[in-house]
C-alpha cells in the first residue's frame, strides 16, 4: 500500500530552527509538496521538490532523498506566526496526491 | 489571485437530508478535487474530475456523488446525509501545464451533520 509518515505534533522555541521529517511509500514518484495548514484554514503551498537535493525559500527550505523515501522541512527563525499543521504529499505514478496527516508545530515564546 | 470559493464555510444538516458542496474556481483549471480532512487521518480524496463531464472515483466516494457540468464548477453531493459524514470538507483545484502542478485550496466547509 502506499503511505506517508510524519510526526504528529512538534514543540519549538520562537526564533530556533525545527526539522520536519517526511517518508513515504509510494506507487511511483512525480513530486513531494509541503502545504502549511493554520487551523480551521484552508492548507496553502509551501513548496515542491521533484530532484534530490535542498530548495530553498526564504525561512523555508525542503528536502528530498528519493533513494531513501524521505524528505524533511526545514523552518528557520521561527515566528509565532509558524505555528500550524505541516503536510507532506507526494504524487504518485497516476499523478494522484498521496497525504500525510500533518505535523502540527506548536511554537512556544 | 488565484482563488477557489467554495459556497459554505459552515453548514447543519439532518440524518437523511440531500446536501451539496459548490466549488468554483476561477483560474481555468482543469483537475477539480474534493476532499475530507479528519482529526489524525490527513486528506482523503472522494472524487476528483480531470475535465468537464468526467468524474473519477477517490479512496472514499461511498455515499457521495459529484457533478462537473461546467469547467469552473464541481459540485460535491451527500445524496442522504449521515452523521459519519461530518467533517471538514476541502476543494481544490490544479492545472496540466507547468513545471509545478500545485494544487490550490478553497476555504473548507465545515459540515455537522445531526
Amino acid at each position: 500500500g502506499q503511505n506517508i509518515d510524519q510526526p504528529t505534533e512538534m514543540t519549538a522555541t520562537e526564533g530556533a530552527i525545527v526539522q520536519i521529517n517526511c517518508t513515504y511509500q509510494t506507487s511511483g514518484f512525480n513530486g513531494l509538496f509541503w502545504y502549511q495548514q493554520h487551523a480551521g484554514e484552508a492548507p496553502t503551498f509551501l513548496s515542491y521538490n521533484v530532484l534530490d537535493g535542498l530548495e530553498e525559500k526564504g525561512r523555508f527550505s525542503s528536502f528530498l532523498s528519493r533513494s531513501k523515501g524521505y524528505s524533511y522541512l526545514l523552518l528557520k527563525e521561527l515566528q509565532m506566526k509558524d505555528s500550524a499543521s505541516y503536510l507532506c504529499a507526494v504524487m504518485d505514478s497516476n499523478y494522484q496526491l498521496i497525504w500525510g496527516a500533518g505535523t502540527k508545530l506548536i511554537i512556544k515564546p | 489571485d488565484v482563488k477557489v470559493t467554495q459556497s459554505s464555510r459552515y453548514l447543519v444538516k439532518r440524518t437523511g437530508e440531500k446536501v451539496f458542496l459548490e466549488c468554483v474556481q476561477d483560474m481555468d483549471h482543469e483537475n477539480m478535487f474534493w476532499y475530507r480532512q479528519d482529526p489524525g487521518l490527513g486528506l482523503r480524496l472522494i472524487y476528483f474530475s480531470y475535465d468537464v463531464k468526467m468524474k473519477e472515483k477517490g479512496d472514499i466516494p461511498e455515499g457521495y456523488s459529484v457533478s462537473r457540468e461546467k469547467k469552473e464548477r464541481f459540485s460535491l453531493i451527500l445524496e442522504s446525509a449521515s452523521t459519519n459524514q461530518t467533517s471538514m470538507y476541502l476543494c481544490a483545484s490544479s492545472s496540466n501545464s507547468g513545471d509545478v502542478t500545485e494544487a490550490f485550496f478553497g476555504q473548507g466547509t465545515r459540515l455537522t451533520v445531526v
